[in-house]
């Protein structure tokens, strides 16, 4: 079936990286854009960026630039986001998504908790 | 960045009443292709988002007919015609007209 199956928890201290995958399944995995959306503790959604499957091309909110690097692996369907320079407020429950008219697909989630 | 701001922040209601959330941008979500992109998501306790509807008024296959999206410029609507125990949980809007992408704040929904 269609899904997204993402990467386990992680913890890290502050000022290391981070890269959580996500791996389609049960689709075509270049024909829908992939966003990343994270959720800090008992707070509401945040959009990070999206990447083009296809051709690799990635934007990224404002926020993030610098810090996320988003790529994406078609051998394996996957998509890969990355990010540097973590600090606690980094620390969140980080979702890959893909939205058509045909559906939203989520993954389940990956808890990354920036600690020292 | 387009800012969405929802109303109320929490809703308790009684199983089988209407349930009504509003959600406003800060600019017109009108694409210039003709499009508006508001979506709106359910997100259950302990469970990823999930969307009920997008571009406004379109619900997502699965999605039961007591939800209902509508609005138009500024100013949308989700409504659950009667509110059932499964639809406990946080809603969020989310706009995809403008870079970057944003979401509401959402509304807790709660049975009484």
């Amino acid at each position: 079936q269609v899904q997204l199956v993402q990467s386990g928890a992680e913890v890290k201290k502050p000022g290391a990286s981070v890269k959580v995958s996500c791996k389609a399944s049960g689709y075509t995995f270049t024909s829908y854009y992939m966003h990343w959306v994270r959720q800090a503790p008992g707070q509401g959604l945040e959009w990070m960026g999206i990447i083009n499957p296809s051709g690799g091309s990635t934007s990224y909110a404002q926020k993030f630039q610098g810090r996320v690097t988003m790529t994406r692996d078609t051998s394996t369907s996957t998509v890969y986001m990355e990010l540097s320079s973590l600090r606690s407020e980094d620390t969140a429950v980080y979702y890959c998504a893909t939205h058509s008219s045909s559906g939203s697909i989520w993954g389940q989630g990956t808890m990354v908790t920036v600690s020292s | 960045d387009v800012v969405m701001t929802q109303s109320p922040l929490s809703l308790p209601v009684t199983l089988g009443q209407p349930a009504s959330i509003s959600c406003r941008s800060s600019q017109s979500l009108v694409h210039s292709d003709g499009n508006t992109y508001l979506n709106w998501f359910q997100q259950r306790p302990g469970q990823s988002p999930r969307r009920l509807i997008y571009k406004v008024s379109n619900r997502d296959s699965g999605v039961p007919d007591r939800f209902s999206g509508s609005g138009s410029g500024t100013d949308f609507t989700l409504k659950i015609s009667r509110v059932e125990a499964e639809d406990v949980g946080v809603y969020y809007c989310m706009q995809g007209t403008h870079w970057p992408l944003t979401f509401g704040g959402g509304t807790k929904v709660e049975i009484k």
